[in-house]
């Protein structure tokens, strides 16, 4: 069994301060993870993946996630936020043997000027 | 093509009709996915096909809902019968297969039941 638990349905910030996106996960298994992004009027689309490599891993436009084994945790951090940052973030686990993942209900990152 | 295609992009109908949305995925993966993306719901898994293997249809929410995949490739989601609680947007996603491979999703069908 897997799931996913995104803390804060809308993340509100200042272009220029700091972004982090929370995400907790459940799995039987050791996981899969992921970072989606959807901007307005567009499709899902990849921003990182963890799968067991280096715990830290970096995806586009600058955003990094930390997969915390101890915490079950895989929160999305960007230093800098910028205005064309915002759009709906989603997490998403896939157990191995699991080939079909599981999402969060997403949050919505606003950027104010 | 370039990108997983999916038809059409809104599609308006009354309740009680039925309704077929179309997928078409990237050349070559042997995965298929189906979710729905209801507002504050996020993605609800619906169905899941894999190369020639029985898809796996647990989260189909009724038996109202069906998909098939014909030649490995172009999938169709029909809903008979539809219902108001059927609005929301249909995605298709597709990819090479196997837990750790990333999704390609379309652009999602918008269907409205009124």
């Amino acid at each position: 069994a897997q799931s996913v638990t995104q803390l804060g349905s809308h993340v509100s910030v200042s272009e220029g301060a700091l972004v982090l996106l929370r995400c907790n996960y459940s799995s039987s298994v050791p996981p899969y993870l992921f970072w989606y992004v959807q901007y307005p009027n567009q499709g899902l689309q990849l921003l990182l993946k963890y799968t067991s490599a280096a715990t830290l891993v970096k995806g586009i436009n600058g955003f990094e996630a930390e997969f915390k084994k101890s915490e079950t945790s895989f929160h999305l951090t960007k230093p800098s936020a910028h205005m064309s940052d915002a759009a709906e973030y989603f997490c998403a686990v896939s157990g191995r043997g699991s080939y079909i993942p599981t999402f969060g209900r997403g949050t919505s990152l606003i950027v104010h000027p | 093509g370039a990108g997983v295609s999916q038809s059409p992009s809104n599609k308006v109908t009354e309740k009680g009709k039925d309704v077929e949305l179309r997928c078409d995925p990237i050349s070559g993966h042997t995965a298929l996915y189906w979710y729905r993306q209801s507002l504050g719901q996020g993605l609800e898994f619906l169905i899941y096909f894999q190369g020639n293997s029985a898809p796996d249809k647990s989260g189909l929410p009724s038996d109202r809902f069906s998909a098939e995949r014909t030649g490995g490739s172009v999938s169709t989601l029909t809903i008979q019968r539809t219902q108001q609680e059927d609005s929301a947007v249909y995605l298709c996603a597709s990819s090479r297969g196997g837990g750790r491979e990333k999704l390609f999703f379309g652009s999602g069908t918008q269907l409205s039941v009124l």
